[in-house]
């Protein structure tokens, strides 16, 4: 069974603070780790995936770092919005000829404005 | 707006009755897929799809039986079911079952047996 935990499960941040949670993941068999910003009421939207290690991607204020040989990766979200609000899923994907996903808990993030 | 499309949002059924849920995508999406969700639980994947054909099966029950009539659509029908089935049925597709390919998912399906 894999292992995918994240950290915190929640987090309450103020508007204009910059936060970062972690997701850490098997370092054997790594194929990729994605990321997924699931607001509520609404469906899971794919934000990036990784694949190399030392590997940084940015999307406007968000963006991610990857850690392969140690097992985790960064989001980091700079001057949170109220729009943020949602919860932040990673996913590992595993090497090998079956290919899946396999989900962390996610961490539920809240902006107050 | 998502471009995965599930239908009902939400369904309430017996244990005896039979209904499916259905997944549409216009992507030309090759790979597709049914997860189920419980309540601060992550999502967990029931079968894929690839090229309209059934390639994974995570050891779900035979009360679950998909179906993938075109590369378009997918279906989840759903038999005797349990109360423990209740829960977020989420569909997504991608590209293909390829490597580091992003899914897009639907709102998905919730799911009350009584």
């Amino acid at each position: 069974i894999l292992n995918v935990e994240q950290s915190p499960q929640s987090l309450h941040v103020q508007e204009g603070d910059s936060t970062n949670f972690t997701c850490s993941f098997p370092s054997s068999n790594f194929y990729a780790l994605h990321w997924y910003r699931w607001e509520t009421a609404k469906s899971p939207e794919a934000l990036f995936v990784m694949t190399l290690n030392g590997d940084e991607k940015k999307k406007g204020r968000i963006s991610a770092t990857l850690n392969t040989k140690e097992g985790y990766s960064y989001l980091y979200i700079k001057g949170s919005q109220p729009e943020d609000s949602a919860t932040y899923l990673c996913a590992f994907e595993s090497g090998g000829s079956n290919y899946k996903l396999t989900f962390g808990k996610g961490t539920l993030l809240t902006v107050n404005p | 707006d998502t471009e995965v499309t599930q239908t009902p949002k939400h369904l309430v059924m017996g244990m005896t009755n039979k209904k499916s849920l259905k997944c549409e995508q216009h992507m030309g999406h090759r790979a597709m897929y049914w997860y189920k969700q419980k309540a601060k639980k992550p999502p967990e994947l029931m079968f894929v799809y690839s090229y309209e054909k059934l390639s994974i099966n995570e050891s779900v029950p035979s009360r679950f039986s998909p179906e993938c009539p075109n590369s378009s659509l997918l279906n989840l029908h759903l038999h005797a079911l349990q109360p423990e089935d209740s829960a977020l049925y989420l569909c997504a597709s991608s590209q293909g079952q390829g490597r580091s390919q992003p899914q897009h998912f639907g709102d998905g399906t919730r799911l009350s047996i009584l």
